[in-house]
This record gives structure tokens, sequence and C-alpha cells, in this order.
């Protein structure tokens, strides 16, 4: 089946600093990748979409020069969070659209918390 | 606007029991609907969708939903709860503009007691 990967799991950082989360497809092309953050006990909040190729669309309210995001190609998609504060700790999660597959299914990473102290 | 409601923020149940999340929906035009579970720190996993067809939808892990148009609602069912069901379940709609993003319910926690 369709396998979505994200590296690092867990990532601890310090306030200032910034921290990059790779989003990875393993055995297939994803033309399209989301970005979601979920906050303790709370739904999934989409932040942006990604094409490889060309911009990410950010949803309203989610900085995007807070929230970089690259997809450079048809299996990765990275998002760096910069200049992270505390408030910027949180689950992120991808998805991915197979490229050959149907339109209405995203295959989810396992997500990567991330700690800011 | 679209959006998903699920109205129980926790839902208990014996083991052996059936078991129902219940979800509903508004959309403009043809409302396409997903279930997912995630256990603790880990993504989400796909249960079943509804895109069209039968109004009774057979998924993963035993699992199943009802669409239910007229009172536009989706509720996942299970004829007999396993303590391994107790996870975090999504109910899911698929956004009617671009990139076919998807809009997620609050979630609810289903416990399943030995």
């Amino acid at each position: 089946g369709a396998v979505v990967s994200q590296h690092p799991s867990r990532v601890i950082c310090k306030s200032g600093t910034s921290v990059k989360i790779e989003c990875r497809s393993l055995d297939f092309q994803a033309t399209t990748m989301f970005w979601y953050r979920q906050f303790p006990k709370k739904s999934l909040m989409l932040m942006a979409t990604s094409n490889e190729g060309s911009k990410a669309t950010y949803e309203q309210g989610v900085e995007k020069d807070k929230f970089l995001i690259n997809h450079a190609s048809l299996t990765l998609s990275t998002l760096t969070v910069t200049s992270a504060h505390p408030e910027d700790s949180s689950f992120y999660i991808c998805s991915a659209r197979d490229r050959q597959g149907s339109v209405y299914e995203q295959y989810f990473g396992p997500g990567t918390r991330l700690t800011v102290t | 606007a679209q959006s998903v409601a699920q109205p129980e923020d926790q839902v208990n149940v014996a083991e052996g029991n059936p078991l129902t999340v219940k979800c509903t929906y508004s959309v403009s035009g043809n409302p396409y609907l997903f279930w997912y579970v995630q256990y603790p720190n880990r993504g989400l996993q796909f249960l079943l969708k509804y895109i069209t067809g039968d109004n009774l939808v057979k998924g993963s892990y035993g699992f199943e939903a009802e669409f239910n148009k007229s009172q536009t609602s989706f509720h996942l069912k299970k004829p007999s709860a396993l303590v391994s069901d107790s996870a975090l379940y999504f109910c899911a709609v698929r956004f009617s503009g671009g990139y076919n993003k998807l809009i997620f319910g609050a979630g609810t926690r289903l416990a399943v007691h030995p």
C-alpha cells in the first residue's frame, strides 16, 4: 500500500532556531502534498497545500514566511518552521495524494512532534 | 461553507457491543465523506469513504458507515467493538474547491472497555 514517511518523528529545538520536517512518499509519486497541524486533543488544521514544482497555497491565517514549504520533487515535501517559538510546539502531519491514484484519497504520514523550548 | 460536526467528544462502549460514532456534514454540492482513525502519536489511517453509490459503505477492520442524505449524516458503526478499536476517530469532508482538500471534524475518542 501507499506509504508516507516523516522525518524526524520528534524534534526539540531552542526558541529562535529553525527546524525542517521532511515528508516522503515511499512507493508512489505525489503531485500534491498537504501539511496539517494538530494541537493536543484537537482536530487537524490544514496549513497549506503544496504542488510539485510550484508555490504552496497557504490557508488563511497561516504565515507563509514562518512556515516555509518546498515541494521540490514528486516524492518529497519539506516544512521549515523558521524562528521557532514555544507556541509553534505541535504535532505536524503531512499527507500525500498519489499521482496515479484516486483523487479522493490522501495517505498520511506518522507525524512529527515539535517541541520548542 | 463546508463543515463537519462530530457531536460527541468521547464514546464509551463495552467490548462486544455495537458502537456508533456520529458525524454530520454541511456541503455545497455532492458530499465526499471520509472516516479516519488515529492511534496515539501516529498519523491518520484511512477507514472508509463515500463518494457515490450504495449508502452503506464497508471499510477496514470491520467498520462501516451509512450515508443519510436527508439527515446529512455519515455515522461510523461496528457490530461488535474490540478493545483495540480504542482510538481517536475523525470524520472528514472533501472541500469542493481546488486540490481536493479535506475538512476534518473535531474528532471523537472511542474507549472500548473489557
